[in-house]
């Protein structure tokens, strides 16, 4: 098992540039997240998806857009990067039931660079 | 709304000290699960435990333990006798439960990093 994968593990990119971030997990879990992480501000949650093609805003979706096709992909797009997007972008997944343990399995980040 | 609170933002130690790293969290739900996640520099995510409200037990798994207190809303770490390879930001994350009662958002505090030193 490859747990939760994450591609790009870079990226530089140019204001105003688009580009899709690719999570992918073979664990079957029903649950995945986008989050970034910045100095001194923790995790905060941009978008999550409850199954295949549902998708729901988190804390700070602004800038960013989802989809969840598949249930195993849950693609994070920048439309048009501003610095502001600069930051390392965490996916993660769970299993979802009753009494499930609830923990977040994380992928490795991608480091994304706006200039 | 949710919130968790890691109020010390860093902590240095010698080796082999005791440290406690503290967590208070809000919330208005009666179901809720808290988790402690470890970041070392290498930048991955490291889940450690999860508790749920409805068990106060204090657990204890080799050098580490974990205080739960819903009286105080606090659920701190202490890692005993610290070593170096301790050193890493810790987060603290509260899950909101759904209808359906997963766990299924969690609200992380900002992490308090931890440097051990020799």
């Amino acid at each position: 098992n490859a747990g939760v994968t994450q591609t790009p593990k870079f990226r530089v990119l140019k204001t105003g540039q688009s580009m899709t971030l690719l999570c992918a997990q073979d664990m079957n879990h029903e649950y995945m997240y986008w989050y970034r992480q910045d100095p001194g501000m923790g995790l905060r949650l941009i978008h999550y998806s409850v199954g295949e093609g549902t998708t729901a805003k988190g804390e700070v979706p602004d800038g960013y857009n989802v989809s969840r096709l598949k249930k195993q992909n849950f693609l994070l797009g920048l439309e048009s990067a501003a610095p502001s997007q600069t930051s390392v972008y965490f996916c993660a997944s769970t299993i979802a039931g009753l009494g499930r343990t609830g923990e977040q399995f994380f992928g490795p980040g991608t480091r994304l660079t706006v200039l | 709304a949710q919130k968790v609170t890691q109020a010390q933002t860093e902590i240095s130690v010698v080796e082999k000290e005791d440290v406690t790293l503290d967590c208070v969290y809000e919330t208005r739900d009666t179901t809720y699960y808290l988790f402690w996640y470890k970041q070392p520099p290498s930048g991955e995510l490291v889940f450690l435990i999860r508790r749920n409200s409805f068990d106060e037990q204090n657990e204890i798994s080799g050098r580490y333990s974990w205080n739960f207190q819903k009286s105080t809303s606090s659920f701190n770490f202490t890692i005993t006798a610290s070593q170096v390879v301790d050193s890493a930001v810790y987060f603290c994350a509260l899950s909101e439960v759904n209808s359906g009662g997963s766990n299924y958002k969690l609200t992380f505090g900002k992490g308090t990093l931890l440097t051990v030193n020799p």
